[in-house]
């Protein structure tokens, strides 16, 4: 069975200071790994994906996540925060041999705070 | 390309009610989802559907239907509403090649059952 944990359910930061997001996962297979943002009020917007190419994933708006196998580890970054990048981030999980669908686990998300 | 949509934006329901939940995706996905999301949690698997006619539950079911008629719809029904399904529910839709499949969502509906 697939899991993950989002070690931080709240992160503050400064504008213009880096973000790191935490992210474990657990999965009994090679998985795929994303980062999800929702802004308040809305959908969710995928920010990257890991696709068992590059271990340093690029995504958007600035963002960046490395995948460590020998730590199950998923953490997102970036080198400066921004207020608009104040939202809810959720890592996800997907074992690549669930079968035909592409069933999904979510963490608990981390509610990044960014103040002036 | 309106990517996914779902009406209602918003509802009320009171318990013992029925309603059904709308989900439209324009970019000719087979596969689609339906999650809910509660207050400080992550989202779970209602049911899902791998192409029209079929449909299977997740990690959630109980209490809620699916039909998948069209490639293109995906309608969440509930028919005895219980102030347990207050939540806003997502739906989502993905390519059937290729993995990882990225999965698009909708806007979202906040639903209230009192």
């Amino acid at each position: 069975a697939q899991s993950v944990t989002q070690l931080d359910s709240h992160v503050s930061v400064s504008e213009g200071t880096p973000v790191l997001l935490r992210c474990n996962y657990s999965s009994s297979y090679s998985p795929s790994l994303f980062w999800y943002v929702q802004h308040p009020n809305k959908g969710l917007q995928l920010l990257l994906k890991y696709t068992s190419a590059a271990t340093l994933v690029k995504g958007i708006n600035g963002f960046e996540a490395e995948f460590k196998k020998s730590e199950t580890s998923f953490h997102l970054t970036k080198p400066s925060a921004h207020m608009s990048d104040a939202a809810e981030y959720f890592c996800v999980v997907r074992d690549i041999n669930t079968g035909t669908a592409s069933k999904l686990t979510f963490g608990t998300g981390t509610r990044l705070q960014v103040t002036l | 390309n309106a990517g996914v949509t779902q009406t209602p934006k918003f509802r009320i329901l009171k318990i013992g009610q029925s309603m059904t939940l709308q989900c439209t995706q324009d970019m000719n996905h087979n596969y689609m989802y339906w999650y809910r999301q509660d207050p400080g949690m992550g989202l779970k698997l209602i049911y899902y559907s791998v192409g029209a006619g079929i449909t299977d539950k997740g990690e959630v079911p109980n209490g809620y239907n699916v039909s998948r008629s069209t490639t293109e719809d995906f309608p969440l029904r509930l028919e005895l509403a219980a102030p347990s399904q207050t939540s806003v529910y997502f739906c989502a839709s993905s390519r059937a090649q290729g993995a990882p499949d990225t999965q698009y969502f909708g806007p979202g509906t906040r639903l209230t059952v009192l």
